[in-house]
């Protein structure tokens, strides 16, 4: 079946501009993760959907940062006034549920803010 | 905190050569072990994991075992191909959803 697709696969940007990426889990999976992979910092977690609970944002680098998941299915990462440590690629996984399921990733977005 | 460590790269090999990138982690209580591979324009794909001590995680060839008196990882595999040519990351997952990942070790294969 399909797996999870994210859009665009890359986005470049004017340093302030507001930005908006895109997730599509594998249907059927209940958990939804947004990762974030930079040079300076490697791989880190940003934010977790589960089902209908209110999500984990603990990873969120600042309050620029939003995330919301509509339906229980597409997700959208905001990004407002971008700056240019922002620069990276940014992940999204799903799972069918949280705990010892296998975390599914997408080809992720490439954001080069300028 | 939950912390990994691998091995700093680039590591380039022959064809057929011995692969082995080490992994060692920081965590409380008993993590969840992982090895991700990014094939060149693809993303991370779960390449193989382990969820106890002992237990040996394979896949493709690649093997890693969970040493919890080490703290370690390491992934191995004995004859690499051109196409295992990627960027391998050794991951944590402890009693959450939360995946703690190394920094990468890209690996370049040659013929």
């Amino acid at each position: 079946g399909a797996g999870v697709s994210q859009s665009p696969s890359n986005k470049v940007t004017e340093k302030g501009k507001d930005v908006e990426l895109r997730c599509d889990p594998i249907s059927g999976h209940t958990a939804l993760y947004w990762y974030r992979q930079s040079l300076g910092q490697g791989l880190e977690f940003l934010i977790y959907f589960q089902g209908n609970s209110a999500p984990d944002k603990s990873g969120l680098p600042s309050d620029r940062f939003s995330a919301e998941r509509t339906g229980g299915s597409v997700s959208t990462l905001t990004i407002q006034r971008t700056q240019q440590e922002d620069s990276a690629v940014y992940l999204c996984a799903s799972s069918t549920r949280t705990g010892e399921e296998t975390q599914y990733f997408g080809p992720g977005t490439r954001l080069l803010v300028l | 905190g939950n912390s990994v460590t691998q091995m700093e790269g680039p590591v380039t090999l022959s064809e057929e050569a011995f692969l082995t990138i080490n992994c060692t982690y920081t965590a409380t209580g008993y993590p969840s072990l992982f090895w991700y591979v990014q094939y060149p324009g693809e993303g991370l794909q779960l390449l193989l994991k382990a969820t106890k001590a002992d237990d040996k995680g394979s896949n493709k060839g690649f093997e890693a075992t969970y040493r919890k008196e080490t703290t370690s990882f390491h992934l191995e595999k004995g004859s690499v191909q051109v196409s295992d040519s990627a960027v391998y990351f050794c991951a944590l997952r402890r009693n959450d959803y939360k995946l703690s990942f190394g920094a990468g070790t890209t690996v370049t294969v040659r013929a």
